[in-house]
């Protein structure tokens, strides 16, 4: 059982560039999370699922966009890439979104220029 | 707003133990989760507090004051693989998880 997927690992991408950051999990859990990471910061969350074909604004949104099209994926793109969301993106899952403990991905690391 | 406090860093000596503080301030509270960071990795859960009180788990506890807003993480016999950033989160009323900037913490021989 492997968990979180996440891919890529780590991307370098030239502002402007449209990029998907995908997210697997096979643990068939309801809820899904996607999380920025910067130094000296807390994750931040961007947009979360609670269950398959509905999706939520979290604290950052703007210039993100996420789709669950079914239990296992969610990924997260950025449509017009800016150097601010240079960070580290963690996508997480709990079997339920409540007060269930969430599971992260290995994280993907972009770098925008 | 919402809040959480932890020390930005901590200095420790291997077997020894330390206590990581965290204080929050949060519309409503449904538990308290305490996650391990090893660099360049992901968060790990170590612990989830949601009644007052002391949850010990191995050489790690975690402790909790709800009328206090207030939480600490204590690790004991510490060893050099210890070395990481420990997060404080919250779930607000909304069932949100509010997470701390999180404590990184350093083990010295």
């Amino acid at each position: 059982i492997a968990g979180i997927t996440q891919a890529p690992t780590s991307q370098i991408l030239a502002a402007g560039r449209r990029m998907t950051l995908r997210c697997t999990q096979d643990m068939r859990h309801n809820a899904m999370y996607w999380y920025r990471q910067d130094l000296g910061l807390g994750l931040r969350l961007i947009h979360y699922s609670n269950t398959a074909g509905t999706t939520g604004k979290g604290e950052v949104p703007d210039g993100y966009s996420v789709s669950r099209a079914n239990t296992d994926d969610f990924p997260l793109t950025l449509a017009s890439a800016v150097p601010s969301q240079t960070s580290v993106y963690f996508c997480a899952s709990s079997d339920r979104a409540t007060t269930d403990t969430q599971y992260f991905g290995p994280g993907t690391r972009l770098t925008v220029l | 707003g919402q809040n959480i406090d932890q020390p930005t860093e901590m200095t420790a000596t291997e077997g020894a133990i330390v206590q990581i503080n965290c204080t929050y301030q949060t519309s409503g509270f449904n538990g308290l989760f305490w996650y391990q960071q090893h660099a360049g990795e992901a968060p790990t859960f170590l612990s989830y507090n949601v009644l007052d009180g002391l949850e010990e788990k191995g050489r790690f506890s975690s402790f909790l004051s709800r009328s206090k807003g207030y939480s600490y993480l204590l690790l004991k016999e510490l060893q050099m693989k210890d070395s990481a950033s420990y997060l404080c989160a919250v779930t607000d009323s909304n069932y949100q998880l509010i997470w701390g900037a999180g404590t990184k913490l350093i083990i010295k021989p």
